[in-house]
């Protein structure tokens, strides 16, 4: 979608590697969220935001930590890459108000 | 969070009309019912949502059962654009609740 970008779109990386993924909004839309897919899993909740510099954890945040210090993004990163961080991940964002969300095109990690 | 039961696939031929069910007996009296969609290597998009009401929009319309333990989307005349997984989700119409996402539908759409 045309309000929201991730980046890199591919990234393959070693275990043990650090590794930072960025979600880039110009919806100005105050909440921001981080899902992984996996074969048989669906999608599941990293980290979520509601705005700048405040977080909350989802469901699967092990071994994951966020930052958002301006409204437009929304950081993760895998402090050290381990083999079952090989998934491919989405960002959303959301407002009040506003129905749905809107989900960026993914980034696809694998660690090898 | 409410847990939904959606069949593991279905399929349709295109320009006829598909109906997607979903139970969701569980749910909460404040919850709405939100469907999405996700394209084949794509993120998920939003499709309709709706509280007790049935509902349509552009893309699709939504008939919620008297009881609100189920749901059916309906997509009126499939196209092979329509192939995609369906995901049922009960939750908070707040712009801010999280979703919880369930293994969906896979829609196969034949010429």
């Amino acid at each position: 979608d045309a309000g929201i970008t991730q980046s890199p779109r591919h990234k393959v990386t070693e275990t043990g590697t650090p590794v930072t993924l960025r979600c880039h909004q110009t919806e100005n839309h105050r909440y921001m969220y981080w899902y992984r897919q996996d074969p048989g899993h669906g999608l599941r909740l990293i980290h979520y935001s509601y705005g700048v510099k405040d977080t909350d954890k989802g469901e699967v945040s092990d071994g994951y930590s966020v930052s958002r210090s301006k409204t437009e993004d929304f950081l993760l990163t895998l402090e050290s890459a381990t083999s079952s961080q090989t998934s491919v991940y989405f960002c959303a964002i959301s407002e009040i108000g506003l129905y749905g969300y809107t989900f960026g095109s993914g980034t696809r990690l694998t660690v090898v | 969070d409410a847990k939904t039961t959606q069949p593991n696939s279905m399929e349709s031929n295109e320009e006829e009309p598909v109906h997607l069910p979903c139970n969701h007996s569980t749910i909460s009296g404040t919850d709405y019912i939100h469907w999405y969609r996700q394209l084949p290597s794509q993120g998920p998009e939003y499709v309709i949502h709706g509280l007790t009401s049935n509902v349509n929009n552009r893309m699709a319309s939504l008939a919620i059962a008297e009881d609100r333990k189920s749901s059916t989307l309906i997509l009126h005349r499939a196209t092979l654009r329509d192939a995609a997984v369906y995901y049922c989700i009960p939750s908070m119409n707040s712009g801010y609740s999280t979703l919880t996402f369930g293994k969906g539908t896979m829609l196969l759409v034949s010429p």
